[in-house]
């Protein structure tokens, strides 16, 4: 699978737009880009994925650029239950193991 | 959506006993279970792909004898953990497949504790 790189933290205001930027430059024409969450001393929660369109749920919004070297999780209305480390995984469509890396811790500030 | 239970949800034990711990796929039925590990302060890694009716694939760096998955059912993986050691202290998190939803869903994670 394709590897990821995140910045390792980011802090954003309550009530504010959280954009947490994933590059994966040497990601292959079948790799999905996922996005999970973890809370501390939980086990990860699904948060999105997508291919190559941008893709929006309950929860996020996914920007994928065109290439498909980088993209973007947005949370529209950061609240502090958010504060998470966040990881984005590209993830082959028959190689389905996830490979976490190192993640972003996001700190979402009162 | 789908949930993916474990138990128990802690577990302290002394060391060289054993310790068996439960992932369960409540919604759906899953073929494909994956098994991850936790230590302090660092990300998930994977231990080992748990298949239904099959053996189990484990990663490089995991003993087979040591950590014993078994995949009797669509619903129920287990991990045991044998002849624990203190440094089998960490957290493990199982995680269930859903190909159709292109899904992957994760248990709440156990909490080991070796002494």
């Amino acid at each position: 699978d394709a590897k990821t790189t995140q910045p390792t933290s980011m802090d954003c205001a309550e009530g504010r737009a959280a954009n947490l930027p994933c590059n994966h430059s040497t990601i292959s024409g079948n790799e999905y880009v996922y996005w999970y969450r973890q809370i501390h001393s939980q086990g990860p929660q699904y948060i999105i994925h997508g291919l190559k369109n941008n893709e929006t749920n309950e929860m996020a919004s996914l920007i994928i650029t065109e290439d498909r070297k980088s993209s973007t999780l947005i949370l529209p209305h950061a609240t502090l239950r958010d504060t998470a480390v966040y990881y984005c995984i590209a993830v082959s469509g028959s190689a389905r193991q996830l490979t976490f890396g190192s993640g972003t811790q996001l700190t979402v500030l009162p | 959506g789908a949930v993916v239970s474990q138990h128990p949800s802690w577990v302290i034990c002394k060391s060289g006993t054993s310790v068996k711990i439960e992932c369960r796929s409540l919604d759906f039925q899953a073929t494909t279970m994956f098994w991850y590990r936790q230590f302090p302060k660092q990300s998930l890694m994977l231990m080992a792909t748990s298949n239904e009716g099959s053996k189990a694939t484990y990663e490089q760096g995991v003993e087979k004898d040591k950590f014993l998955i078994n995949h009797a059912s669509l619903t129920l993986s287990t991990l045991t953990v044998t002849s624990a050691h203190p440094e089998d202290s960490s957290f493990y998190i199982c995680s269930a497949d859903f190909p159709d939803l292109n899904e992957q869903y994760f248990g709440p994670g156990t909490r080991l504790t070796v002494t």
